[in-house]
């Protein structure tokens, strides 16, 4: 089945520096790659996702880069402030039928230092 | 509209004793999934159902886990002869036809197994 690494599983920042948090897949199937921040105490939330025909997708101080080759995506942000402080998930899928369900990484807990 | 909701938010639980939790998706959302969170940890696949199907239960831990869906909306999911290290938050999530769409997370049920 699938496999999801995510890598760092700490990361500080200083404020207004940039964060990238990587993850590598194992099921070349996998085609729907969704970003989830989940602050203390809270639910996660979805971000940003990216489907296997897109290479780049762009919101704002976020963005998310999807090598199918190499099997990895990653999140990037931006002038990072205080409050992008949170654990952050990848997660991969096959998107469809009874192997459509997410796989998540471990996360990854974000400080960004004001 | 209103998102998806759980019930309880918190409980507390002697070992041996079954507990119930419940999940209420979105309206109209078909697709229903379970995870569970231990502390600082990811989230972990439990089951997914399709309407009142649930194609894919490969991530129930134990045959003392249990999950169905009545209606096409509400879950149950039953935990059987609790042990402790069954204490985690229980997350439902729901999207909207089929697996590889957007997830959309509960608050959570916090269980605590004394």
């Amino acid at each position: 089945g699938e496999n999801v690494e995510q890598h760092p599983s700490t990361l500080s920042v200083q404020e207004g520096d940039s964060a990238v948090i990587k993850c590598t897949y194992s099921d070349s199937a996998s085609n729907y790659f969704p970003w989830y921040k989940q602050e203390l105490g809270k639910r996660p939330q979805l971000i940003i996702d990216i489907r296997s025909n897109v290479g780049e997708k762009k919101d704002q101080r976020i963005a998310v880069t999807l090598n199918k080759t190499a099997k990895h995506f990653s999140l990037h942000i931006t002038e990072t402030q205080p409050e992008d402080s949170a654990v952050y998930f990848c997660a991969a899928s096959r998107g469809r039928g009874s192997q459509g369900n997410l796989i998540f990484g471990k996360g990854t807990k974000l400080s960004v230092k004001p | 509209g209103a998102g998806v909701s759980q019930s309880p938010s918190n409980k507390v639980t002697e070992k041996g004793k079954d507990v119930e939790l419940r999940c209420d998706p979105i309206s109209g959302h078909t697709a229903l999934y379970w995870y569970r969170q231990s502390l600082g940890q990811g989230l972990e696949f439990l089951i997914y159902f399709q309407g009142n199907s649930a194609p894919d239960k490969s991530g129930l831990p134990s045959d003392r886990f249990s999950a169905e869906r009545t209606g096409g909306s509400v879950s149950t999911l039953t935990i059987q002869r609790t042990q402790q290290e069954d204490s985690a938050v229980y997350l439902c999530a729901s999207s909207l036809q089929r697996a590889g769409e957007t997830q959309y997370f509960g608050p959570g049920t916090r269980l605590l197994v004394l």
